[in-house]
């Protein structure tokens, strides 16, 4: 069975701090894909970024960047500078790789950053 | 272009009442899903359709019966809400190779 950790339920530091959220993950598959969500306090959930599970290579986009490690079965996210309005819940998710059919998620139990001005 | 759209938005229930919530999208993807979150347990699968005509159950389908209308349409039925369905509800629709896009979200209080 697929699962996801995100052992650090959450965070706070100041503004302009670096903060790494961390994933760890389980799976039997070869091929999956993992996903970042931010769930900012309006409440939808924001896209951040899908990883095919072959595709090692580190992210980044502005002050947001992804270390994935097979070798570790993780999946972190750092924000660089953090900023008030990076003040959200964050979930990692994985889903098996499927050309047809569904994609279903499996999120952890998410992390809660608290960015303090 | 609205996306995936929830309705309703907000509701609260008595125990033993039903409801069917609604989710529609409007970008033509054959693979649809309803997640519940709960505090401090992230999101969980309740049902999905992997396509018109079909449903499955996913991780968390007790209370709860689901209806593919059509490929826009995929609505969550609970017959006897209970206290423990209070949650908030998503509702997501995705395509082969393409990644889930959510909806607003339903913040269902079971009373």
């Amino acid at each position: 069975a697929q699962k996801v950790t995100q052992a650090q339920t959450e965070i706070s530091v100041v503004e302009k701090e670096d903060v790494t959220l961390d994933c760890v993950y389980e799976t039997r598959d070869t091929t999956y894909y993992l996903f970042w969500y931010k769930q900012p306090p309006s409440g939808e959930l924001v896209f951040l970024i899908r990883r095919n599970s072959f595709d090692e290579q580190n992210e980044i986009s502005g002050r947001y960047s992804w270390n994935f490690q097979k070798s570790t079965s993780s999946f972190n996210f750092t924000i660089t500078a953090s900023q008030v309005v990076d003040s959200a819940v964050y979930f990692c998710a994985l889903s098996e790789d499927r050309i047809q059919g569904a994609q279903k998620l499996v999120f952890g139990q998410g992390t809660r950053l608290t960015i303090n001005p | 272009n609205a996306g995936v759209t929830q309705t309703p938005k907000f509701q609260v229930l008595k125990t033993g009442q039903s409801m069917t919530l609604q989710c529609a999208q409007d970008m033509n993807h054959n693979s649809m899903y309803w997640y519940r979150q709960d505090p401090g347990m992230g999101l969980r699968l309740i049902y999905y359709s992997a396509s018109e005509g079909t449903t499955d159950k996913g991780e968390v389908p007790n209370g709860y019966n689901v209806s593919r209308l059509n490929k826009r349409e995929f609505s969550l039925r609970l017959e006897s809400a209970a206290p423990s369905q209070t949650s908030v509800y998503f509702c997501a629709s995705s395509e082969a190779g393409v990644r889930a896009f959510f909806g607003q979200g339903t913040r269902l209080t079971v009373v």
